[in-house]
């Protein structure tokens, strides 16, 4: 299970925002952040726990291992309010993919 | 440039059936597990099942085995997602999506609605 908090985060545009994922075991496999907006897919942003998708900002980055994953979006853009989830996949077969919950970034 | 074009979705009556189709273009499709995610309106998503690149292999989330099944034919590079038995909770956005280490690239999704 991947559990993320905060459910909902109220920042303003350039502030700095800070999202936690964190596994109910250690996450042996891989570790994703995926944005969305409504009405569109989820967009990659980061795998393997920190390395960014191709195309992404570098504002975007990603960290941490085992249990405990952060997505920090450095200075915040009004494109950046949306929902974002973390995703996990095992390295081998079968892929045993789950995601949590999501994180819905709002603009205070 | 990856391109997963969804279809197939639509209105269907509980105990139905519908049969989801994915056209990939942009790599090289027969060298790609790929797999369904589904959104149901307001929520968030949820893995449904996986396949093995060659198809030879494959993997269902517990909520639909038994009832879903999912193939592909790498001469079309084409995925599928037969459903059958269909409830109202299978109401949802279904996506297809490239499945690597490098993480998922998706579809723009299609609509299924289960209701009388």
């Amino acid at each position: 299970v991947l559990t993320q908090s905060p459910a909902t985060l109220s920042l303003s545009p350039g502030e700095r925002a800070t999202l936690s994922c964190r596994a109910s075991q250690s996450v042996t496999g891989f570790l994703a952040w995926y944005q969305q907006k409504p009405g569109q897919s989820p967009r990659l942003l980061i795998y393997d726990a920190s390395n960014r998708a191709t195309g992404i900002p570098a504002r975007f980055s990603g960290s941490g291992s085992g249990t405990d994953f952060t997505l920090t979006i450095s200075h915040l853009e009004p494109e950046d309010f949306a929902v974002y989830y973390c995703q996990k996949r095992s390295r081998n077969w079968p892929p045993s993919i789950t995601f949590g919950q999501g994180t819905r970034l709002e603009i205070k | 440039e990856v391109q997963l074009l969804e279809s197939g979705g639509g209105l269907v009556q509980p105990g139905g059936s519908l049969r989801l189709s994915c056209g990939a273009s942009g790599f090289t499709f027969s060298t790609y597990a790929m797999t369904w995610v589904r959104q149901a309106p307001g929520k968030g998503l949820e893995w449904v099942s996986s396949i093995g690149s060659s198809g030879g292999s494959t993997y269902y989330a517990d909520s639909v085995r038994g009832r879903f099944t999912i193939s592909r034919d790498n001469s079309k590079d084409t995925l599928y997602l037969q459903m059958n038995s269909l409830r109202a909770e299978d109401t949802a956005v279904y996506y297809c999506a490239k499945d690597s280490l490098q993480g998922l690239d998706w579809g723009q999704g299609t609509l299924v609605t289960v209701s009388s």
